[in-house]
Formats: C-alpha cells, structure tokens, sequence
C-alpha cells in the first residue's frame, strides 16, 4: 500500500517564478491538506480540498492556490514567489469521515527561493 | 484562534525519560496529536488524545488536561534514534471537514550517551 507521495523532492526557483507540486494521497483517501514548514518552525496549514473544492485555508495570500483532480491527487501552485516561500511543502493525507484521527503526511518538496 | 508553546530543545541521556509539555489555548478543541520528525523527513504520527487522562502506546505515552490546556509526551527508554523533533498539534473543532491541525514549533530532542 503506497502511502502519501509527493513530487518533485526538491525545487530550485528564482524570485518571482511560479511553482506546481504535487501529491497523491494514501489510498482510499479522499481529502489533501497542504502545510508549509519553515526551517526550525511547525508544519503551517495552507488549505484543504475534498470533493474536488477547497475546503479550508490558513492564512495564506492568494499567490497561494490549489487544485484536486477526481483522482483525489492535488497541486499546490505558487505565484511570483518570494524569498520567503523558501520552505518544506507537507501534503497530508486523510478520508473524509469524522472519527478519522490521523493525518498521513508525505515525505514533502523542499522549495528553494534564490 | 490558536496558540500552541513547546520548549523549543531538550537534551536527555540514553535510557532515560524525558517528558515534553505542550500548551494550548484554543476557540474550538478535537484532539491533541503528537507527531516525530527526524530532520529533513516527514512528520510520523506518535499518539492522539481528545479525552483527559494519559494514552499509553510502547515506550511513548501522551497525556492531556483539557481544563488547563495541557498535555506531555513521555518518552521511556530512551534510545539515540529518539532524537528528533517532536511536533504538538491541535485539531480544530470544525464541522463538515476532515482534519485541520494547528501545530508547534516543535521541540528538539537530543539524546546523548
């Protein structure tokens, strides 16, 4: 059973560029949170989809947005990125249904802004 | 809104027991998590408490006070693949949705011989 996976690995961009990544979630898992993880800091939640709809966001700027297709996979999508966005991108993984505990997290993308 | 504190390092010998504290204040509250995470890794799940009183799984035990806002993550015999970070998260009280957790900065734990 594959868990979480998430591509690319690593991600090398300049100032003002836009990122994709992306991620499949666990099988028989049908809703993506994204998290950014600063050096030295907790996972920051960015936002949620399920059913194809972001459901939830942190406080994240629009430059930030995302997509599920119907296979459940997601992209996160950056625009005119910033020194800032430098960070350890998490994508989670968990179904739907209250009573679900855990969140499956995938080994992430490591972003770097030069 | 939510506020998460950890300490941000701890350092214990091998074999011993080290206990790691988390507070929280909170708007809305569905359970505490504990994750791990070695450096440059993904975060693994350790243990889950939304009623009080202490959870206990192996060498790892996780307890939480709602009333105070309180929980520790206790680790026994501790051995050098221990040394990690150790992330406190809270999940909010949401309808409808699955899991958005809040974390910490985390708390790194070195274990030394």
């Amino acid at each position: 059973d594959a868990g979480v996976t998430q591509s690319p690995t690593h991600l090398i961009k300049t100032r003002g560029q836009q990122v994709t990544l992306r991620c499949s979630p666990k099988s028989g898992h049908d809703t993506v949170s994204w998290y950014q993880q600063a050096l030295g800091q907790g996972p920051q939640f960015i936002f949620q989809y399920y059913e194809e709809e972001e459901r939830q966001r942190g406080n994240f700027p629009d430059r930030f947005s995302g997509h599920q297709f119907p296979n459940y996979s997601s992209e996160l999508n950056v625009n005119a990125l910033l020194l800032g966005d430098s960070a350890l991108y998490l994508c989670a993984s968990t179904p739907y249904r209250q009573g679900v505990v855990e969140q499956f997290f995938g080994p992430g993308t490591r972003l770097t802004v030069l | 809104g939510q506020n998460i504190d950890q300490p941000t390092e701890m350092t214990a010998t091998e074999g011993a027991i080290v206990q790691i504290n988390c507070t929280y204040q909170t708007s809305g509250f569905n359970g505490l998590f504990w994750y791990q995470q070695h450096a440059g890794e993904a975060p693994t799940f350790l243990s889950y408490n939304v009623l009080d009183g202490l959870e206990e799984k192996g060498r790892f035990s996780s307890f939480l006070s709602r009333s105070k806002g309180y929980s520790y993550l206790l680790l026994k015999e501790l051995q050098m693949k221990d040394s990690a970070s150790y992330l406190c998260a809270v999940r909010a009280l949401l309808t409808g949705t699955a899991s958005k957790l809040t974390f910490g900065t985390g708390t790194r734990l070195q274990v030394t011989l």
